[in-house]
């Protein structure tokens, strides 16, 4: 299977930051990443696929970039919806993995 | 609009069985394909199982091979879960998530039904 690890684990951040989240692959998976936000309570909701395509609906503060193993979710002006926990997701093999999640919490 | 509405979690003895049940509407549910995806109490998203829209093709993770089955009824829009010989770290609520393209990414989820597995 492949592992995927999220770091940092939890982020301290400020109304109007930039917040930078990683994701590493134990092996290349080209571009076969989604990342996606849960709000206690509520189900995840998909952000980013194929690496850095956003989903639509989705704010365009939203980025995601990389490819192989080493991919990066980017918010750019961080909002007070966005406090949240992130993931992500490989689609590269069966089965699929999730990373073990981001915390972005009130600084 | 897409809605996943899952049904079927409760508490069960470990050892026991459990069917989970996810109706769909608001897209053409025959041309997608499904996926259960998990998550323990205070913990991440676990990938369970997905199957192909037409429901010929099925995956599953290695923690429920064997013990879950995964299968479809494309005429009445439903997803649905056969889960056995449950383990205690079965515990989880469990989301029917709609795939896109071929189980690569979930686009729309449910809202989640809980299953607790205890004596």
């Amino acid at each position: 299977d492949i592992q995927m690890t999220q770091s940092p684990s939890s982020v301290s951040a400020s109304v109007g930051s930039r917040v930078t989240i990683t994701c590493r692959a134990s092996q290349g998976i080209s571009s076969w990443l989604a990342w996606y936000q849960q709000k206690p309570g509520k189900a995840p909701k998909l952000l980013i696929y194929a690496a850095s395509r956003l989903q639509s609906g989705v704010p365009s503060r939203f980025g995601g970039s990389g490819s192989g193993t080493d991919f990066t979710l980017t918010i750019s002006s961080l909002q007070p919806e966005d406090f949240a926990t992130y993931y992500c997701q490989q689609a590269y093999s069966f089965p699929r993995t999730f990373g073990g999640g981001t915390k972005v919490e009130i600084k | 609009e897409v809605q996943l509405l899952e049904s079927g979690g409760g508490l069960v003895q470990p050892g026991g069985p459990l069917r989970l049940s996810c109706v769909a509407s608001g897209f053409t549910f025959s041309s997608s394909a499904m996926s259960w995806v998990r998550q323990a109490p205070g913990k991440g998203l676990e990938w369970v199982s997905g199957i192909s829209d037409s429901g010929d093709s099925a995956y599953f993770a290695e923690s429920v091979k064997g013990r879950f089955t995964i299968s479809r009824d494309n005429f009445r829009n439903t997803l649905y879960l056969q889960m056995s010989s449950l383990r205690a770290e079965d515990t989880a609520i469990y989301y029917c998530a709609k795939a896109t393209d071929f189980l690569n990414y979930f686009d729309y989820w449910g809202q989640g039904t809980l299953v607790t597995v205890s004596s």
